[in-house]
């Protein structure tokens, strides 16, 4: 299947910094990428459709300044958390589906911690 | 009304049993079914697609019932290995975002 590699796997950061959370399909063009955030025990949470060329869209309740997201080529989208807070402290998962399929494909996820 | 919703378990069962989880989603106007597995701290991974005629894959099943819009997978012979997490999971058209449901934890034991 298709391959989609994220980075870092996990950090720890200090409250008030910002972190970088990259995505990349390695085999494929993703035109559209999803970035999905799963706090313990709960589902898988959309937060943003992140297009190619253009501005994310961003779920309800999901702050677009606090969660910046670039997806500047076909096979990379980044996601910054701004000014991180321990409440942001989650496990933060992309997934790419190719152009007309239907099949989604994730990265291995970052666990994010905020101290 | 959530959009997915699925009984989150946990299902214990010995090694050999037989085990059902079921799903219903809310959205009629859904195309595309899915089964992931997600292991604790790891991203989720396709398991099977779900098709209306049913489909089987080794020891799990899969069925649809589009009228009742529900899902279920049905796993035979049940591994150690097999315990996970399994997330029903329901796209509406193409390239847009799934929906997941929680997830059923199940623990197959020794």
């Amino acid at each position: 299947g298709a391959v989609v590699s994220q980075h870092p796997s996990r950090v720890i950061c200090k409250s008030g910094t910002s972190v970088k959370i990259e995505c990349r399909s390695l085999d494929f063009q993703a035109t559209t990428m999803f970035w999905y955030r799963q706090f313990p025990k709960q589902s898988l949470m959309l937060m943003a459709t992140s297009n190619e060329g253009s501005k994310a869209t961003y779920e309800q309740g999901v702050e677009k300044d606090k969660f910046l997201i670039n997806h500047a080529s076909l096979t990379l989208s980044t996601l910054t958390v701004t000014s991180a807070h321990p409440e942001d402290s989650s496990f933060y998962i992309c997934s790419a589906i190719i152009a007309g399929g239907t099949e989604a494909f994730f990265g291995q996820g970052t666990r994010l911690t905020v101290v | 009304r959530k959009e997915v919703e699925q009984d989150p378990g946990p299902f214990n069962v010995p090694e050999g049993a037989t085990v059902a989880f079921n799903c219903t989603y809310s959205n009629s106007a859904s195309q595309s079914f899915f089964w992931y597995r997600q292991d604790c701290r790891k991203e989720p991974k396709l398991l099977m697609s779900v098709y209306s005629s049913g489909n089987e894959d080794g020891r799990f099943t899969a069925q649809l019932n589009r009228a009742s819009q529900y899902i279920s997978l049905l796993i035979r012979d049940s591994k150690l290995s097999d315990s996970a997490t399994y997330l029903c999971v329901v796209g509406w058209v193409r390239n847009t975002p799934l929906v997941f449901g929680k997830g059923t934890r199940l623990s197959v034991i020794a």
